[in-house]
């Protein structure tokens, strides 16, 4: 069955270092990895996706890339702040008819900036 | 837009009480989603609805939960009777039908079973 598995469960950092979040996947027709951001008390949000024809995708700080062949992607978060901790899930989703992602979730990384 | 709505944010019920919540999508977006996250088994898609009509409730539990959508602009989750492990955070999720299909999701009920 589809199945994604995250690493690591919790991820203590200082302040500026930099993050690394890695999932796998098992459903090789896997074809969409977005990563959600979840601050307590709130729900998911979007904050960076890829699609399985691009290999790394950048946006300011965070970046996503993806290993079809090993069926792994990660995200990283360069310069962290106390502000980039929450608990940060992936997810992989295959193409559906009609074209929408039933999202498939990792267990979460619960990240902690240290100033 | 004011993203995502869902109500209420909080939910205390003793056990055997029928319990609703409600969710109000981003306007436009054509699929609706409700997920359940607990601690032991995360985020949980439990059913999701494409132009109102639901098309896979594979993820709802047991007959004691049920889903509608009325309407574009409107949906429920009902739990009749509540149990004490239902206690969970549900979320409402809605996406486009155009475009990158992204999840936007509500900031989710609390409820708690006791």
């Amino acid at each position: 069955g589809e199945n994604v598995e995250q690493h690591p469960s919790t991820l203590s950092v200082q302040e500026g270092d930099s993050a690394v979040i890695k999932c796998t996947y098992s459903d090789s027709a896997s074809n969409y990895f977005p990563w959600y951001k979840q601050e307590l008390g709130k729900g998911p949000q979007l904050i960076i996706d890829i699609r399985s024809n691009v290999g790394e995708k950048k946006d300011q700080r965070i970046a996503v890339t993806l290993n079809k062949t090993a069926k792994h992607f990660s995200l990283h978060i360069t310069e962290t702040q106390p502000e980039d901790s929450a608990v940060y899930f992936c997810a992989a989703s295959r193409p559906r008819p009609g074209g929408y992602n039933k999202l498939i979730f990792g267990a979460g990384t619960r990240l902690a900036v240290h100033p | 837009d004011a993203g995502v709505i869902q109500s209420p944010r909080h939910e205390v019920t003793e056990m055997g009480q029928e319990v609703t919540l409600r969710c109000k999508p981003i306007s436009g977006h054509d699929y609706l989603f409700w997920y359940r996250q607990t601690m032991m088994r995360g985020l949980e898609l439990l059913i999701y609805f494409n132009n109102n009509v639901p098309i896979d409730d594979s993820g709802m539990p047991e007959d004691r939960f049920s889903a509608k959508m009325p309407n574009a602009s409107f949906s429920t989750l009902k739990i009749q009777p509540s149990e004490p492990r239902d206690s969970a955070v549900y979320f409402c999720a809605s996406s486009p039908s155009r475009g990158e299909h992204e999840q936007y999701f509500g900031p989710g009920t609390r409820l708690t079973v006791t």
